[in-house]
């Protein structure tokens, strides 16, 4: 079992839709959790950084961890065209390096 | 948050030769990585550059193939070595202030090795 798992996608939803992306990961000593948004050609952009079980807001975007259930998730509200991106979950614990889903390609139809 | 410059930002190189690819951070930074990233798959890391001292590389990456080098805390340096077209990859810099702190990336070097 890899340690995070992360459905490529494609995920194609019309503007001002309501998104959720999710992880699953294998390993109860993870305790960071941090959502990546990358735009092609680019490299990954950090949006959202959480340490704790529950949900952390920022805009439009909402993280949420479940530890118990070893799930984390990303909304994104009212999407847009400039939503499109591919968005990697990473988690990490202790001393170890991140570790990073595959990504999943969001396509936001205008 | 740090700007992290990388260079080149692409180049298409013949089997068997080499390429360096330079990282500068606009800040001192504690960690310094270099990541692979391959189309459809996830990051994978291949060390950490240390300052002053040798690399520490992940599982199933080499000295001999992937030398490091980090003289200070802004700048880093990833070199490919005697290159073969599996090195055909995006290579990303990233940096932190400390362990399990986010990390933030240059903008990649698209490698194409032919």
């Amino acid at each position: 079992q890899k340690e995070v798992e992360q459905d490529p996608g494609p995920l194609s939803v019309p503007e001002g839709a309501i998104v959720s992306l999710n992880c699953t990961y294998s390993n109860s000593a993870f305790q960071y959790f941090m959502w990546y948004r990358q735009y092609s050609r680019k490299g990954p952009e950090l949006l959202m950084y959480t340490y704790s079980s529950g949900n952390k807001e920022d805009g439009r975007f909402t993280a949420q961890v479940d530890k118990s259930s070893k799930y984390i998730s990303l909304f994104i509200r009212d999407s847009q065209p400039s939503d499109s991106a591919t968005y990697l979950c990473a988690v990490a614990s202790g001393n170890t390096p991140l570790v990073f889903g595959k990504g999943t390609r969001l396509s936001v139809i205008a | 948050s740090a700007v992290i410059s990388q260079k080149p930002s692409r180049d298409i190189c013949q089997r068997g030769t080499s390429l360096t690819i330079q990282c500068q951070v606009d800040s001192q930074v504690t960690m310094m990585f270099w990541y692979r990233q391959q189309p459809g798959q996830s990051l994978t890391l291949i060390a950490t550059a240390n300052q002053g001292s040798e690399a520490t590389y992940e599982s199933g990456f080499v000295i001999d193939k992937f030398p490091i080098s980090r003289p200070n805390l802004t700048f880093s340096t990833l070199t490919v070595s005697n290159m073969s077209p599996e090195d055909s990859s995006i290579y990303l810099c990233s940096a932190s202030t400390e362990i399990n702190s986010p990390l933030h990336f240059g903008n990649g070097t698209r490698l194409t090795v032919t």
